[in-house]
C-alpha cells in the first residue's frame, strides 16, 4: 500500500489567520515532503523532513513551519495566511529520500485564502 | 528560469493512437528522472523512472533518456481514454532530495 493521506481536502481560510494542514503515511517512510502547486505552475518544494530533521527551502523559509511528531504524521503550518498562499498543497513521502527513491503523493489539500 | 521544461502544453490523441511528451532540463546536475501522471481530483502518481541513457518500457509506456542533450521523453502507445490526465516530468540532482517538476502536459484521449 503506497497511500498518503491528507486532511482536509479543502480549506477556506481568512487573511491573517493560521492554517494547519495534515499528512499521514503508513509505509514507514523516512522522508516526507510538502509541495505547493498553483495553477499552470510546476509543483514547488517547500520543505521536507528526513527522519526528525527539517529542511526548508531558502525562498520559503519564513513562510512555512512544519512538525513531525512521529514517523507517520507531518503537518504544514502557516502562521498568518495571505492571499498568495491560495494553492494546492501536496504531501509526499519516500522510503529514504535517496537518489533513486520514488516519491508517493497524497491527493492534496486545496487552500483558498479570502 | 524554469529548470525543467515540458512540451507541448497540451496534446489531443485519438483512442488507440500514440502520445509523445517531451521534457528538457537546463541543469546538467540532474541525473534522475520521473514521469508522473495526475488525474483530476488526485495527487500525482509515479508512472515510471529512468536513470540511464536509452529506452525503458513498461507496458504501453516507453521513456527515453539522453543525458547529453538533457532530454527525456514519454511515449504512450495505444492511448486509452483513461490516459487523459496531466503528465509531469520531474528531475533530481545526485545527492539532492528535491524533485524539480515541469509545468506539465495535459493529454486528452478522445474515443
Amino acid at each position: 500500500d503506497t497511500t498518503v493521506k491528507q486532511n482536509p481536502r479543502y480549506k477556506l481560510a481568512r487573511v491573517g489567520k493560521p492554517v494547519n494542514l495534515i499528512c499521514s503515511q503508513t509505509m514507514n517512510h523516512d522522508t516526507m515532503y510538502w509541495y505547493q502547486k498553483k495553477p499552470n505552475q510546476a509543483p514547488k518544494l517547500l520543505l521536507f523532513y528526513y527522519d526528525k530533521i527539517l529542511n526548508r527551502e531558502a525562498d520559503t523559509f519564513e513562510k512555512f513551519q512544519s512538525s513531525r511528531p512521529n514517523n507517520s504524521f507531518c503537518s504544514l503550518y502557516i502562521g498568518s495566511a495571505g492571499l498568495e498562499y491560495s494553492a494546492m498543497y501536496l504531501c509526499a513521502s519516500s522510503p529514504t529520500g535517496g537518489n533513486q527513491d520514488t516519491q508517493y503523493f497524497g491527493p492534496g489539500t486545496r487552500l483558498l485564502v479570502l | 528560469q524554469q529548470k525543467v521544461q515540458q512540451s507541448p502544453e497540451s496534446l489531443s490523441v485519438p483512442e488507440g493512437g500514440m502520445a509523445s511528451l517531451n521534457c528538457t532540463s537546463s541543469d546538467r546536475n540532474f541525473q534522475y528522472f520521473w514521469w508522473y501522471r495526475q488525474h483530476s481530483g488526485e495527487g500525482p502518481k509515479a508512472l515510471m523512472s529512468i536513470f540511464s541513457d536509452g529506452d525503458k518500457k513498461e507496458g504501453r509506456f516507453t521513456a527515453h533518456l539522453n543525458k547529453a542533450s538533457l532530454h527525456v521523453s514519454l511515449h504512450i502507445r495505444d492511448s486509452q481514454p483513461s490516459d487523459s490526465a496531466l503528465y509531469f516530468c520531474a528531475a533530481r540532482e545526485g545527492g539532492g532530495r528535491a524533485l524539480i517538476f515541469g509545468t506539465g502536459t495535459t493529454v486528452s484521449v478522445s474515443p
